[in-house]
């Protein structure tokens, strides 16, 4: 069965660096185009970034231009988000999910069950 | 961007009873380049349906989703008590992909 697993959540202070991975398994993780959306305590739900299948086409929302990177290991079945120069405004839940088909849709089917990034001196 | 605007924030409704939500975007996005997902607290969203009006695989007949353009509707027949929840629409056909800001179906 599918099966997304986020780690690397965790306290960091204003201006730190956190690494986020997603684990993916029960499918063919280079056949699918990968996001990252974040969920703010008691708020909705804000896309963050996505990583194509080649992993060269790459998006990100505006408040996060500059500071994060998305990435992939094929191999590894592996996605992540390296967050530069954190704010408390970045203290949000963080899912990783999955294109709905092989390819690119941009709707999620599978999610995984989240890492809580809390940032706060 | 495109800013996604949801109404109403909260619906209460009775179980048996039909919901309808609104979601409208700030401009067109496209025929139907609109998704909607069900959130239950703790929980990972659920998506629901996609390209405004085709149900996700496994997602019950009552779910129906309608709309084109800028103005879309999730309809949810006849409520069970799991369907309870908060509902998001979310726009694909521009970057940022933008979600709303939820819709909080609760029971009456």
């Amino acid at each position: 069965q599918v099966q997304l697993v986020e780690s690397g959540g965790g306290v960091v202070q204003p201006g730190g660096s956190l690494r986020l991975s997603c684990a993916a398994s029960g499918f063919t993780f280079s056949s699918y185009g990968m996001h990252w959306v974040r969920q703010a305590p008691g708020k909705g739900l804000e896309w963050v970034a996505m990583i194509y299948l080649d992993g060269i086409s790459i998006y990100y929302t505006d408040s996060v231009k500059g500071r994060f990177t998305i990435s992939r290991d094929n191999s590894k079945n592996t996605l992540y988000l390296q967050m530069n120069s954190l704010s408390p405004e970045d203290t949000a839940v963080y899912y990783c999910a999955r294109d709905y088909r092989s390819g690119w849709t941009n709707y999620f089917d599978y999610w995984g069950q989240g890492a809580l990034v809390t940032v706060s001196s | 961007e495109v800013v996604m605007t949801q109404s109403p924030a909260t619906l209460s409704v009775s179980p048996g009873e039909r919901a309808t939500l609104s979601c409208r975007a700030s401009q067109t996005v496209g025929s139907n380049y609109l998704a909607w997902y069900q959130q239950k607290p703790g929980q990972a969203p659920r998506l629901l349906m996609y390209d405004a009006f085709t149900r996700a695989t496994g997602i019950p007949a009552r779910f129906s989703g309608s709309g084109s353009g800028t103005e879309f509707t999730l309809s949810i027949s006849s409520l069970q008590s799991e369907d309870f929840a908060v509902y998001y629409c979310q726009q694909y056909f521009n970057w940022p992909i933008t979600f709303g800001q939820g819709t909080r179906l609760e029971i009456k």
